[in-house]
């Protein structure tokens, strides 16, 4: 069946280092892929998607791009800030709308 | 606009206890589902809907019922609580169930602890 699968961490970097959180797939079909951010205590937000092959999704720094030949998804940021403390998702969806979430990636961005 | 609202924030039951997990959602959207998050396992579905009247069952459904009577609210009920439903609850929505593009939308949680 499907699946996603993701580096689970917990990851620690300091601040400024750039960040790289690995994302594969597998899927019957073509979906969407999208990351999801949760800051503690609080609900996952929609960080990025990418809806085809070669797409780049972006938003706050952070960027991933939809690679079918690898069945990837990875996110990465040139320069984390301590901010960006929080658990990432990578998740993709079909278009029977189940949405199937990897393990979750802890990051930790330390001053 | 409140978006997805969750209640309670936090519940401890005793085992065989039963309660029900509220969600509302303002955005006027079709699709609703709840899902558990467990550490290590990331978040599984539990039920969802795809529009009032119609219901269908996740990954992990024993255990909880639903309903959709209309289109803004999504209640999870516990029948028979156990200490394997620890867990922390979402619920989320998204605008269109057949959409390749449209994200899901989360409510903020509720932290369930069953003694």
């Amino acid at each position: 069946g499907d699946s996603v699968t993701q580096m689970e961490g917990p990851v620690t970097l300091s601040e400024e280092a750039f960040l790289t959180i690995n994302c594969t797939y597998t899927a019957t079909g073509y979906p969407s892929l999208f990351w999801y951010v949760q800051y503690p205590g609080e609900g996952l937000q929609l960080l990025l998607k990418a809806t085809k092959a070669d797409d780049k999704g972006s938003n706050k720094g952070f960027e991933a791009t939809y690679r079918k030949e690898t069945t990837s998804f990875h996110l990465e940021k040139g320069s984390v800030q301590v901010s960006d403390s929080a658990v990432y998702f990578c998740a993709s969806k079909t278009s029977y709308d189940k949405v199937i979430f990897g393990p979750g990636t802890s990051l930790s961005v330390i001053p | 606009n409140a978006g997805v609202t969750q209640t309670p924030k936090f519940q401890v039951l005793k085992t065989g206890q039963s309660m029900t997990l509220q969600c509302a959602q303002d955005m006027n959207h079709e699709y609703m589902s709840w899902y558990r998050q467990d550490p290590g396992m990331g978040l599984r579905l539990i039920h969802y809907s795809v529009g009032a009247g119609i219901t269908d069952q996740g990954e992990v459904p024993n255990g909880y019922n639903v309903s959709r009577s209309t289109t803004e609210d999504f209640p999870l009920r516990l029948l028979s609580a156990a200490p394997s439903q620890t867990s922390v609850y979402f619920c989320a929505s998204s605008y269109s169930w057949g959409s390749y593009n449209s994200p899901l939308h989360f409510g903020n949680g509720t932290r369930l602890t069953v003694t």
